[in-house]
């Protein structure tokens, strides 16, 4: 299985509702980023956390790390048609060298 | 702007054939990177290069070849080897080589095999 994996793999919300998506990973980790990828298109990063930090903000956007449970979490507040988007995890394995890409999580926002 | 530039943006490829698909960065990155994207799927490394004249295997390298002879430029061949190329082709770019730095992407290029 995949060093991240993304929970769920699919959420569909109402426009202005918020939007909660998990990352879990398997080992001791740098830092963390969320990216984001329209359909048919590249991905853009997000907003990365460091090992050390535990919560961190950029706009709508709040990401968590938890450590200790190996788990992340981007929360999306307000969300609007224009986040509809596949969201993904990457992390950075302590002593590794690869960033390592979860499945994401394909977020649908209804107008 | 600077940025990744990957072309074609659509391409299809006959049984037997070998196609290149090129990237070109302007953002001064020594990294860059190849990643195969299924359907609905997460992203895997096809190969990477840290350095010009310098690249290495990532985990889905048979039947891609790259070269890195210039510092922006970082093509991907995909040859006749490849028995199912259908799949949408991500460039990529880093200041250096993974560690956690943020990667930058191109807008990707789709490859139909017809």
């Amino acid at each position: 299985s995949q060093q991240g994996e993304e929970d769920p793999q699919a959420l569909s919300i109402q426009e202005g509702e918020n939007a909660t998506m998990n990352c879990s990973y398997k080992t001791s980790i740098n830092n963390l980023q969320w990216y984001r990828q329209n359909s048919g298109r590249g991905l853009v990063h997000l907003i990365l956390i460091r090992s050390n930090e535990r919560e961190k903000h950029s706009g709508r956007l709040r990401v968590t790390l938890d450590t200790s449970k190996k788990s992340s979490s981007l929360l999306i507040t307000a969300s609007r048609a224009a986040d509809t988007a596949s969201y993904f995890c990457a992390t950075a394995p302590t002593g590794g060298f690869k960033t390592i890409f979860g499945a994401g999580t394909r977020l649908f926002v209804k107008a | 702007d600077g940025g990744i530039t990957q072309s074609p943006k659509y391409l299809f490829r006959k049984e037997g054939q070998n196609v290149t698909l090129s990237c070109e960065q302007n953002l001064n990155h020594d990294a860059m990177y190849w990643y195969r994207q299924d359907p609905g799927q997460g992203l895997r490394l096809i190969y990477y290069s840290q350095i010009v004249n310098d690249f290495q295997k990532g985990d889905i390298a048979e039947g891609y070849s790259v070269s890195r002879e210039k510092k922006e430029s970082f093509p991907l061949t995909v040859t006749s080897a490849q028995k199912n190329p259908t799949a949408f082709y991500l460039c990529a770019s880093s200041t250096q080589g993974f560690t956690g730095n943020t990667i930058y992407f191109g807008e990707g290029s789709w490859l139909t095999v017809v």
